[in-house]
């Protein structure tokens, strides 16, 4: 079974600071998840990556498979960037292996 | 159209109750997941649908009963639930069945309490 570790677990940052969250995992993967869940929300997705870099906005999301480890960045965060983002993996099952989320505030 | 409805958002309801939740994308998605967070925790896979076949149970308790009705309907039928199954329900779908890598899309939730 994949493991995926997310770090850091918690995030607090002022307003317009360049914001990275780690992702790593055990085990070789088809495709890689970003995923934001606001408190008591849904869960949106940001990206899905396989290999390389993703760029969306502010966010850039990037993968080394090689090295089984992704990463998330956020540019200019803002206060509506405070969430929980959560990195997940795909591997030959059906379903995700998620990781135990990032909560990130954004303070102004 | 690129959303996962999801109905009703909020459920309450009694342990000796039977209700049902409700899942819908026209996306032509041929995947279909049930998942369920309790608080502050990730997301834990409950059942997966492929084709409009269940493909993964993951040893849910025979009190959650999942339907797929056709391609793009997905119920989860409750009855005699405990307590301790409040959480917040979580429909999603893919493109591609099962074995297939397609990304993800979620829909909003259903928050259930069981009193």
């Amino acid at each position: 079974k994949n493991e995926v570790e997310q770090s850091p677990q918690n995030l607090t940052a002022q307003e317009g600071e360049f914001i990275t969250i780690n992702c790593s995992y055990s085990v070789g993967i088809s495709a890689l998840h970003w995923l934001q869940q606001h408190p008591g929300g849904g869960i949106v997705s940001l990206f899905m990556l396989s290999s390389g870099k993703k760029k969306h906005g502010r966010l850039i999301a990037t993968i080394n498979i090689q090295e089984k480890h992704s990463s998330l960045h956020i540019t200019a965060s803002h206060p509506r960037d405070s969430a929980v983002y959560i990195c997940a993996v795909r591997g030959g099952a059906d379903g995700l292996t998620f990781g135990k989320g990032t909560h990130l505030i954004i303070q102004p | 159209d690129t959303e996962v409805t999801q109905t009703p958002k909020h459920l309450v309801m009694g342990m000796t109750n039977k209700k049902s939740l409700k899942c819908e994308q026209h996306m032509g998605h041929r995947a279909m997941y049930w998942y369920k967070q309790k608080a502050k925790k990730p997301p834990e896979l409950m059942f997966v649908y492929s084709y409009e076949k269940l493909s993964i149970n993951e040893s849910v308790p025979s009190r959650f009963s999942p339907e797929c009705p056709n391609s793009s309907l997905l119920n989860l039928h409750l009855h005699a639930l405990q307590p301790e199954d409040s959480a917040l329900y979580l429909c999603a779908s893919s493109r591609f069945g099962t074995g297939g890598s397609g990304e993800l899309f979620f829909g909003s939730g259903t928050q259930l309490s069981v009193l």
